[in-house]
């Protein structure tokens, strides 16, 4: 099983500032990452995959790189509706699929 | 627009059985995949479980194997998912997803809550 590691599990960041969100996988899964966001009481919501596209709809300041197995989610200017939890996803080798961890992004 | 509704969650006692339903609409239903996703209370994401398009291939997370199944009917735009032998780490939201591409999940259901306590 690919295992999924998300660091830091929260950041503290003001609006209209950046935030970096790593994801780490435990062996390459090559460019097979997708990225979610989640709010509170909501499903989450897919806005990358093959590790750099985003999903139809998702704001451009919402960009992802990597690949093997190092993972990066940079949100350029953080609005507040992007303040959520974040989860990465492999989709490399399955079954299982697998999620990271989950890095909350919190109002400074 | 695509629409996945859960429903079936409920209270059950550990070891009873449970079924859940997802119904789906405004999508080519019986060409994509589906699977169920859970997140336990304050937990991160657990995938659970895929059916292919046409049922004839599933897939399931080593935690639930033997204990869950899930199915789907192409003539009522439904999949479900047949929960036996509830354990208490099986409480958690259940969702299920649709299938893009290579297996990763571009629509959502609001998810239907299992508890499994005494």
């Amino acid at each position: 099983e690919i295992v999924m590691t998300q660091s830091p599990a929260t950041l503290s960041v003001s609006p209209g500032e950046g935030a970096t969100l790593s994801c780490r996988a435990s062996q390459s899964v090559k460019t097979n990452v997708a990225w979610y966001q989640q709010k509170p009481g909501q499903a989450p919501r897919l806005l990358i995959f093959g590790s750099s596209t985003r999903a139809t709809g998702i704001p451009a300041r919402f960009s992802g790189s990597g690949s093997g197995t190092d993972f990066t989610l940079t949100i350029s200017s953080l609005q507040s509706e992007d303040f959520a939890v974040y989860y990465c996803q492999q989709y490399n080798t399955w079954p299982p699929l697998t999620f990271g961890g989950g890095t909350k992004v919190e109002i400074k | 627009q695509v629409q996945l509704v859960e429903s079936g969650g409920g209270v059950v006692q550990p070891g009873r059985s449970l079924r859940l339903s997802c119904a789906a609409s405004g999508f080519n239903f019986s060409t994509n995949d589906m699977h169920w996703v859970r997140q336990a209370p304050g937990k991160g994401l657990e995938w659970v479980a895929v059916i292919s398009f046409d049922g004839n291939h599933n897939y399931y997370a080593d935690s639930v194997k033997g204990r869950l199944t899930i199915s789907r009917d192409n003539s009522k735009n439904t999949i479900y998912l047949q929960m036996n032998s509830l354990r208490g780490e099986d409480t958690a939201v259940y969702y299920c997803a649709k299938n893009l591409r290579g297996y990763y999940f571009d629509y959502w259901g609001r998810g239907t809550l299992v508890t499994v306590s005494t």
